[in-house]
């Protein structure tokens, strides 16, 4: 049982390219969710999905687009991506909302925007 | 709407102290509550929740107790190790709010030999 995986662990791109970072659980988990991490400013919420099929945005949203692929899988595009990017990225799931909404997390990409 | 307060870091505090990182929160109704840790170079873990008051949450010999009347979660532990050092992040999720955990800012705990 290996949780929440995610891929690549690092990740160096010019400002323009574009990338997908890769999450995967193992849990059987409804609902995932993608968080960027900035100094001092803890977790932001930029894309989730509550099922298989559906997204919604977060709190910043704007860069980005996110893919539900299936029940396991749930990627993070960026398609042109600008030094404001440069951030270490979480996935995270849970079984659903409900009232508790316990949250797992993958072990986070580093991603620098140069 | 939702949010988390915490006390700002860095801490710093020698092995076997008492610790107290203070989290406050503001929401309607009754939020569920956690502390997530993160250890250098790793993803967060959950440390603990409580989901209604007076709930007390406890992991690891960490303990929080959800306040309802100060709407306070602190964290506690009596005696800390240097394996302790990391950064800690009080979160509350609320069904009213989506499915988004608000995260505080996050503290940083240093403990020395």
């Amino acid at each position: 049982n290996a949780g929440v995986t995610q891929t690549p662990k690092f990740q160096v791109l010019k400002t323009g390219q574009s990338m997908t970072l890769q999450c995967a659980q193992d849990m059987n988990h409804n609902s995932m969710y993608w968080y960027r991490q900035d100094p001092g400013m803890g977790l932001r919420l930029i894309y989730y999905s509550a099922s298989e099929g559906t997204t919604d945005k977060g709190e910043v949203p704007n860069g980005y687009n996110v893919s539900r692929l299936n029940k396991r899988e749930f990627s993070l595009r960026l398609e042109s991506a600008a030094p404001s990017q440069t951030s270490v990225y979480f996935c995270a799931s849970s079984t659903n909302g409900g009232r508790v909404n316990e949250q797992f997390f993958g072990p986070g990409t580093r991603l620098t925007v140069l | 709407g939702d949010s988390v307060t915490q006390m700002e870091g860095p801490v710093t505090l020698s092995e076997e102290a008492f610790l107290t990182i203070n989290c406050t929160y503001t929401a309607t109704g009754y939020p569920s509550l956690f502390w997530y840790v993160q250890y250098p170079g790793e993803g967060l873990q959950l440390l603990l929740k409580a989901t209604k008051a007076d709930d007390k949450g406890s992991n690891k010999g960490f303990e929080a107790t959800y306040r309802k009347e100060t709407t306070s979660f602190h964290l506690e532990k009596g005696s800390v190790q240097v394996s302790d050092s990391a950064v800690y992040f009080c979160a509350l999720f609320h069904s009213n709010s989506g499915y988004a955990l608000n995260f505080g800012k996050g503290t940083s705990l240093l403990v020395t030999p």
